[in-house]
């Protein structure tokens, strides 16, 4: 079975530095995948970043970069120069079986100015 | 292109009332799912269709059945509404299974009294 495990409730940072998200999983799969979706006030998801287990590199994607250690099962998002509108709760997610997606229960990210 | 789009955006129903939940996405997507937000929390599956005329229970199905009426549309169903089913409703949408990014819609609030 798959989990996911964000051990942060909330984060603060300061406008223009870097902040670092934790997110650990946990799968019997071999092959799996790693995401990170951004959920604003207004309520929706917004995808941000995947790595694929098999993947060499750790993704990014502009400002968003994903610290995949495999060995320590974490998955770590990195947000770099931060901006007042990353404030957001922040979603880990697994890919489970050929479908569906496992959620942590997210970190709520606030920058301040 | 608008993505993928729910209606309602929100619904109050009394226990025992039924309604449907209507998603569509106009991405030429194959594989579409229902997840339920609880707050704090993470999204949780409900039922997902991997591709047309195919549809699967997910995490949390009892209470609801879905219609993958076409490729386009994945409908739903609360036959009988309880107060445990008061949460926020997101479909999302996924070009194939060899893709791995899903996109979510703007999701439906449902209160149940």
């Amino acid at each position: 079975a798959q989990k996911i495990t964000q051990t942060q409730p909330g984060m603060f940072v300061q406008e223009k530095e870097a902040v670092t998200l934790d997110c650990t999983y946990d799968t019997s799969d071999p092959s799996y995948g790693l995401f990170w979706y951004k959920q604003p006030s207004s309520g929706e998801m917004i995808f941000l970043i995947y790595q694929g287990s098999y993947d060499q590199q750790n993704a990014t994607e502009g400002r968003y970069s994903l610290n995949f250690q495999k060995a320590r099962k974490s998955a770590n998002l990195v947000i770099s120069a931060s901006q007042l509108g990353d404030s957001a709760m922040y979603f880990c997610a697994m890919r489970g079986g050929a479908n569906n997606l496992f959620f942590g229960t997210g970190t709520r990210l606030t920058v301040i100015p | 292109n608008a993505g993928v789009t729910q209606t309602p955006k929100f619904q109050v129903l009394k226990t025992g009332q039924s309604m449907t939940l209507q998603c569509a996405q106009d991405m030429n997507h194959n594989s579409m799912y229902w997840y339920r937000q609880d707050p704090g929390m993470g999204l949780r599956l409900i039922y997902y269709s991997a591709s047309e005329g195919t549809t699967d229970k997910g995490e949390v199905p009892n209470g609801y059945n879905v219609s993958r009426l076409n490729k386009r549309e994945f409908s739903l169903r609360l036959e009988s509404a309880a107060p445990s089913q008061t949460s926020v409703y997101f479909c999302a949408s996924r070009p194939t299974l060899y893709q791995e990014t899903q996109y979510f819609g703007p999701g439906t609030r449902l209160l149940v009294l």
